[in-house]
Formats: structure tokens, sequence, C-alpha cells
């Protein structure tokens, strides 16, 4: 299985601050990668989709970035209902596998 | 607007077998742009892929889960359904199911929506 690492585990910021969250896969795997944002008690949600394809209807202050190995999430002014958990995901393989998640707390 | 909705039991024996069904609304489940999965989370846990299954019956399963996984399709019902055998304390989760849109253009694939899930506890 390839293994999708995120970085960092948690982090905590302020409205209005850029963020940046990324994740590593073990093998390259093109741009087969997704990111989803998680609310508690609720159901995971596609942001973006092929590492830089803006899900519609997700606002335009989140990016993707990256090609390979190595991707970036970025939330370039974050506001209040942005306080979630942001799952990265390869689809290059099967099993389809996610990163252990990425907790943004309000600081 | 497509809708995924879950059903099934709350509270499952270990040894027994767990049964999910998905129904699907807004939507046909035989499009042939679209298969149909599932998907577990233990609580406070990360997200785990247990398979996925096309209109026509074909199914893929997670390796990890595949001797005890079962995935089906009722394209007259617009449903899909998971049996998962033999389960033990392990098996805890909320378990969802997703559409995963699947490419030719290079993209790959990925989930959306999601049903919102529902938790299933393997306890006696």
């Amino acid at each position: 299985d390839i293994q999708m690492t995120q970085s960092p585990s948690s982090l905590s910021a302020s409205v209005g601050d850029r963020v940046t969250i990324t994740c590593r896969a073990s093998q390259s795997i093109n741009n087969y990668f997704n990111w989803y944002q998680q609310k508690p008690g609720k159901a995971p949600k596609l942001l973006i989709y092929a590492a830089s394809s803006l899900q519609s209807g997700v606002p335009s202050r989140f990016s993707g970035s990256g090609s390979g190995t190595d991707f970036t999430l970025t939330i370039s002014s974050l506001q209040p209902e942005d306080f979630a958990t942001y799952y990265c995901q390869q689809s290059y393989n099967t099993p389809p596998t996610f990163g252990q998640g990425t907790k943004v707390e309000i600081k | 607007q497509l809708q995924l909705q879950e059903s099934g039991p709350g509270l499952v024996k270990p040894s027994e077998t767990l049964s999910f069904t998905c129904t699907v609304s807004g939507g046909s489940i035989s499009n042939i742009n679209y298969y149909w999965g599932w998907i577990r989370q233990p609580p406070g846990k990360g997200l785990e892929w247990i398979g996925s299954i096309y209109y026509s019956g074909i199914a893929y399963y997670n390796p990890s889960l595949k001797s005890r996984v079962t995935i089906s399709v009722d394209t007259s019902k617009n449903q899909f359904s998971l049996k998962l055998s033999s389960v033990t304390a392990a098996d805890t989760a909320v378990y969802y199911c997703a559409r995963r849109t699947m490419t030719t253009r290079g993209e790959g694939n990925w989930f959306d929506p999601w049903g919102q899930g529902t938790l299933v506890t393997v306890s006696s």
C-alpha cells in the first residue's frame, strides 16, 4: 500500500492566517491526489481533486499544489469555518489510502 | 443534488456479520462514470477504504479486509450494500458510503459526495 504522511499532525492558527499543510506519498503518484475537510461529527468533504483542481462550491482561498510525492494544501486566509481536520488521499494505486489527518485549531 | 444515505444497525455482536445499505437519491447508480464505495473511520482515527463497486457488479476490495467483505449493488432500488463478516471490536467505526468519480483524463479518482455516516459498535 502507498503510505501517505501528513505534516503537521495539528496546528494552531488565527483567523486571517495563511495555513499550509503538506502530504508526502511513499512513492510517486503523479497527480492522483485529493484533499478533504472533515468537521466534527460530519462526513469528509472533497476540497481539491487531481492535486490542484478546486471542487465546485469550495471557496477560492483553498488551493492545492504538487506532483509526484509531495503535495500542499494552502488556505490563504483562514476563516472561522475552516477549523477542521484535513485529510489527503492517493488514488494512484488500489487500495486508495488516506493520510492520518491534520487538525487545524483556533489559536 | 446527489445524496447518499446509509442504513444499518448501530450494534453488532462479535463474530457476527455487519450489514449496511446505501441508498442513492438524486441520480442513478447506473451512471457509467462512477463507482460506489464504502469507507470507515474508527473513533478518533483516520479513514480506511473498504471497497468499491460498479453498477455492473464489478467490485474491488481492500486486501486487508477482502476475506471478510462483500459489496453488492441493486440497480432497481438504486442501492448498494456492504457485508463484513466475523466482526471484532476492531471493526467498531463510523461507516460511510460515497460516490467514487472515475476519470480517464489522467486525474485519478475521488470520493464525493459522502453519506452522513453511521456508527457501528461491535460489542457483546
